[in-house]
């Protein structure tokens, strides 16, 4: 397992605008993972990409994935209120019931 | 996508007494569960990984004997917090991923809020 580092650890910006949050690795990775936390929330699952795949949508978030650099950024297009939440990049060497390690996040605001 | 269901939600105790926290995978069957705690304004902190049918494995630094984790069916995993104290109040939450899918994607719990006094 290795842990991901997110940048920025703080962003913030009004309703509408896009937000973009990247994310760097050390070594080799199966698949890596987007996740939300909401303030005293739960995780919730955003998207996988695996380490094939360069680009994945859903909805109004893009992940971009460039293993030559070992980092990956999300993006979220429109963003909303509800979109405030803390962001983690998840790496994952191996895939199966792997143990999954977190970093610090980045914390998004968005403004109304 | 899986749910995954913790109970209680919240939970205040006295010092001295102790604390059981229920994991379940309410729509998959989950040979590993993995639990996290999360202390105020900190990301979250992998505390064991559990096991059905075995021993769970800790990490570095997690008393084994004071976080009781028993996995005894392919659905539940428990943590018992034994003896707790004010520093072991936090954020628990426990995590699953369904083998059937094929990679390791996790489905988090809502987390239960421990407060001892």
């Amino acid at each position: 397992s290795q842990q991901g580092e997110e940048d920025p650890q703080a962003l913030s910006i009004q309703e509408g605008e896009n937000a973009t949050m990247n994310c760097s690795y050390k070594t080799s990775i199966n698949n890596l993972q987007w996740y939300r936390q909401n303030s005293g929330r739960g995780l919730v699952h955003l998207i996988l990409i695996r380490s094939n795949e360069r680009e994945k949508h859903s909805g109004r978030l893009r992940v971009t994935l460039d293993t030559s650099k070992k980092s990956s950024s999300l993006l979220i297009t429109a963003s909303r209120a509800a979109d405030t939440a803390s962001y983690f990049c998840v790496p994952s060497t191996q895939g199966g019931s792997e143990k999954l390690v977190f970093g610090k996040g980045t914390k998004l605001t968005v403004n109304p | 996508g899986a749910v995954v269901s913790q109970h209680p939600s919240r939970v205040i105790c006295k010092s001295g007494t102790s604390v059981k926290i229920e994991c379940r995978s309410l729509d998959f069957q989950a040979t590993t569960m993995f639990w996290y705690r999360q202390f105020p304004k900190q990301s979250l902190m992998l505390m064991a990984t559990s096991n059905e049918g075995s021993k769970a494995t800790y990490e570095q630094g997690v008393e084994k004997d004071k976080f009781l984790i028993n996995h005894a069916s392919l659905t539940l995993s428990t943590l018992t917090v034994t003896s707790a104290h004010p520093e072991d109040s936090s954020f628990y939450i426990c995590s699953a991923s369904d083998p059937l899918a094929g990679n390791n994607e996790q489905f988090f719990g809502p987390g239960t809020r421990l407060t001892v006094l």
